[in-house]
Parts: C-alpha cells; structure tokens; sequence
C-alpha cells in the first residue's frame, strides 16, 4: 500500500506571492491533517479534514486555507506569503479522526 | 491550556548505552500518549502508544508506561544502537472531537559507535 504523498517536497516561494501543497493519504484513509514543522516553534497543528469537511482548526491567520477533496486527497494554500512561513509542512492520514495517523515527508517551503 | 514539555536536547550516547527521554504533559480528561520518531529529511513514524492509565506502549526495543499520577510517559531503551539517532517527540491527543496531535520540542538524540 503507498505511503501519504507530499507534493511537491521543495518550494521556493517570494514574499507576497501564494502556494498550495498537495497531500495523496493512503488508499481508503478519509481523514488528513495538516501540520507546520518550524526549529522556533515546533510541531503546530494548522487543520483536519474529514469527508470534505474541516473537523478542527489550530490557531493559524485566515491566510492558511485548506480543503479535502471527493477522493480525500488535500490541499493546504497559504497567500501573501512571509518569511515565517518558512517551515516543513506535514500531512497526516488515517482511516477516521482519531485513529492512527501515517504522516508523509513533508515539503519544505521556503520564503525569500 | 493542554500541551507537552519534553527534555531538551541534543542527547549524545555511546551505543549500547541507556537510553531515557523524559516527557510530561497536561491536559483535562483522559488523553492518548505517543512517542514519534523523526529520521533527517523524514516526515514523522509513530513508535508507540498508550491510550489509557498504566498502559505500556512497545516497539523495537522502546519503552513508555503512561502515569497518569505523574502526569507522564517517559521514552526508554535499554540498548541503543548507532541507527536510533533521530529526533524523537512526545505527543498527545485529546479526547473527542479536538483529536489533533499535541507536540512536545523534540529531543535530538546522537548515538556515537
């Protein structure tokens, strides 16, 4: 069975500019969270999706956005880009919310 | 509010040596504990569990009772090897529909042959 996919694993963004990320959870996993990995700050939870729906927000500005697909893949976009928003950005899978979690790679996005 | 504090880092051992990570914890009601392992350019591997009081989560070689009375969920190993170098993370997840994870810093440990 394939792992959760990032794409992609590297991006280099200016300030101002948007990006969106990509998360593929693992074939039959209908629940995604998504995560921001920073060395000052850690492991922050940004939001959860479920069915299409978003189950659960961590405390991040309105210029983090996300949404969940019919087929539960995920998409995470931040606009007007900072440099802060340089971290690694992690996507979880699992089956239903609060079940096991299998967390992809990751992309590093960095902010110039 | 809830969260997770877990010894600084780096932690450097001799392999074969003793290996303990300490995390504690507070948060209300009757969260599940996780250890996550994190190898360079990785994203993150669950390691182990506990979901109630007194459980004891196992896996390769690691270790973690969950103590409620001390509000923690200490990692241990007793033989480390050169390929356990990574960062390892305590978590929490709480009950009902808040179900996100709950990090603690991290502790880098560096295992020397």
């Amino acid at each position: 069975k394939a792992g959760v996919t990032q794409t992609p694993r590297y991006l280099i963004k200016t300030r101002g500019q948007q990006v969106t990320l990509s998360c593929s959870p693992i074939s039959g996993h209908r629940s995604v969270s998504w995560y921001q990995q920073t060395p000052g700050q850690g492991l922050q939870f940004l939001f959860e999706y479920f069915s299409e729906t978003q189950r659960n927000k961590g405390n991040f500005p309105g210029r983090f956005s996300g949404r969940q697909f019919s087929n539960s893949r995920s998409e995470m976009n931040v606009s007007t880009l900072e440099l802060g928003d340089s971290a690694l950005y992690l996507c979880a899978s699992s089956e239903a919310p609060n079940t096991e979690a299998f967390f992809g790679q990751g992309t590093r996005l960095t902010v110039v | 509010g809830n969260s997770v504090t877990q010894m600084e880092g780096p932690v450097t051992l001799s392999e074969e040596a003793f290996l303990t990570i300490n995390c504690t914890y507070t948060a209300t009601g009757y969260p599940s504990l996780f250890w996550y392992v994190q190898y360079p350019g990785e994203g993150l591997q669950l390691l182990l569990k506990a979901t109630k009081a007194d459980d004891k989560g196992s896996n390769k070689g690691f270790e973690a009772t969950y103590r409620k009375e001390t509000t923690s969920f200490h990692l241990e190993k007793g033989s480390v090897q050169v390929s356990d170098s990574a960062v390892y993370f305590c978590a929490l997840r709480l009950e009902g529909s808040q179900g996100n994870l709950i990090f603690g810093k991290g502790t880098k440990l560096s295992v020397k042959p």
